[in-house]
């Protein structure tokens, strides 16, 4: 299995703070992903990258940034948390087009 | 922009029954196919994948795909469900060409019941 974490696992905070969710590799793959979890809406694209320093939004990434200054790491930032963001948020990693995308265990997030 | 439907949220099956979950997509040209299984808490895992080739794709867990270009579906069947196959199924397509990004469909959740 790829080894992809993801920290923390669990995390509560409030409305308006900023919250920094990280995602660690050791694939050396190329493309990086962040998606939500959500009932009824399965997994949503948050924000992507195919390269170090190289990001693209996805479906849904307002409220969301990211950065990859390594290879094997992907933050994720909300830059000033909602409640409409508490969800479960899982990091994924693939080797190129068409290949299978690694997940990782998830991180679940509320936001009271 | 490709799209992906799973038409049955929900899904009960007996143990030792056959299971069928459909998917269908939306896309030009042939797109690659997958499905992921989520069991509770997890994250997701690869069961198969259809890239190109033979239209009938296994994959782990006795799970196998039948990629039907005509109707633009790509169904997981198993011929025996057993009770540890409970978990949601997701299927996902990636668009061919450009950076890889994979759509999702919003799963089916299977129950499998004694």
């Amino acid at each position: 299995d790829a080894g992809i974490t993801q920290s923390p696992r669990h995390k509560v905070t409030e409305t308006g703070t900023p919250v920094t969710l990280r995602c660690h590799q050791t694939e050396n793959h190329r493309y990086m992903y962040w998606y939500r979890q959500d009932p009824g809406h399965g997994l949503r694209l948050i924000h992507y990258s195919y390269g170090v320093k190289d990001t693209d939004k996805g479906e849904v990434s307002d409220g969301y940034s990211v950065s990859r200054s390594k290879t094997e790491d992907f933050l994720l930032t909300l830059e000033s948390a909602t409640s409409s963001q508490t969800s479960v948020y899982f990091c994924a990693t693939g080797p190129g087009l068409g290949e299978t995308q690694y997940f990782g265990p998830g991180t679940r997030l509320l936001v009271l | 922009a490709q799209s992906v439907t799973q038409p049955d949220i929900h899904i009960t099956v007996s143990e030792g029954a056959s299971l069928e979950l459909r998917c269908n997509y939306s896309y030009g040209a042939t797109p690659y196919l997958f499905w992921y299984v989520q069991s509770p808490g997890q994250g997701l895992q690869l069961l198969l994948k259809y890239f190109s080739g033979d239209t009938l794709v296994q994959g782990i867990k006795g799970f196998e795909a039948e990629f039907k270009r005509s109707q633009s579906s790509f169904n997981l069947r198993k011929p025996s469900v057993h009770w540890s196959d409970a978990a949601e199924y997701f299927c996902a397509v990636a668009v061919s060409g450009g950076y890889q990004k994979v759509t999702f469909g919003t799963g089916t959740k299977l129950q499998v019941i004694p």
